[in-house]
């Protein structure tokens, strides 16, 4: 049981206009949520967290909002450009931290249209 | 800066043979972990550490064993090779408490098991 889940497996947008990756969950103890940004060949980097007391966190192009009533998060990335084309996984955890292990969705691949 | 170093990037390996792959940080994290990506899967957590001494089992542990006998090291025991474990694996390392959740991953082991 995918406990979550990033439904779309590959997003295409134009460059210059917003990017928003979906992410759902299942679990009701995850109270962390984070977003990796993946290149082929390379480890994933963490791009954006957000605790579960909050519902909105904010870092430069990218903006990670929580619903937790939903259980649904996304990511927006404002404006597009060329080199936010990657895999972006989203992934949860229910200890401050992620020190027992994230669960990760299985990725949205984002490709950045010039 | 090193980060998280991981050895080999690419083996292959015979059905049945054994191997170790190998992980080290030089930032003194106390959390470290092994995740496998396979495709359409996502990360899937292996075992994972809090500390010398300690380890525990993840989602998908079978096959795998895992030790820690200092801060710095987590190797991964592949006891008897199947094709089953062809994938791409990661370490990643992290602070115990971190405030934003995020893991420190290294560049990826690929591995194939004829």
């Amino acid at each position: 049981d995918q406990q979550v889940k990033q439904n779309s497996p590959s997003l295409s947008v134009q460059e210059g206009r917003i990017s928003i990756l979906n992410c759902d969950y299942t679990n009701s103890m995850f109270d962390y949520f984070l977003w990796y940004k993946k290149y082929p060949a390379e480890g994933p980097t963490f791009l954006i967290s957000i605790s579960s007391i909050k519902d909105k966190n904010e870092d430069g192009r990218f903006t990670v909002f929580l619903n937790k009533s939903a259980k649904h998060l996304s990511l927006h990335i404002v404006p597009s450009q060329p080199g936010d084309s990657a895999v972006y996984f989203c992934a949860a955890s229910d200890i401050t931290g992620g020190a027992d292990g994230l669960t990760f969705g299985k990725g949205t691949h984002l490709i950045i249209q010039p | 800066n090193a980060g998280v170093t991981q050895t080999p990037k690419f083996q292959v390996l015979k059905t049945g043979q054994s191997m170790t792959l190998q992980c080290a940080q030089d930032m003194n994290h106390e959390y470290m972990s092994w995740y496998r990506q396979d495709p359409g899967m996502g990360l899937r957590l292996i075992h994972y550490s809090v500390g010398a001494g300690i380890t525990d089992q993840g989602e998908v542990p079978n096959g795998y064993n895992v030790s820690r006998s200092t801060t710095e090291d987590f190797p991964l025991r592949l006891l008897s090779a199947a094709p089953s474990q062809t994938s791409v694996y990661f370490c990643a390392s992290s602070y115990r408490n971190t405030n934003t959740g995020e893991l420190f991953f290294g560049e990826g082991s690929r591995l194939t098991v004829l």
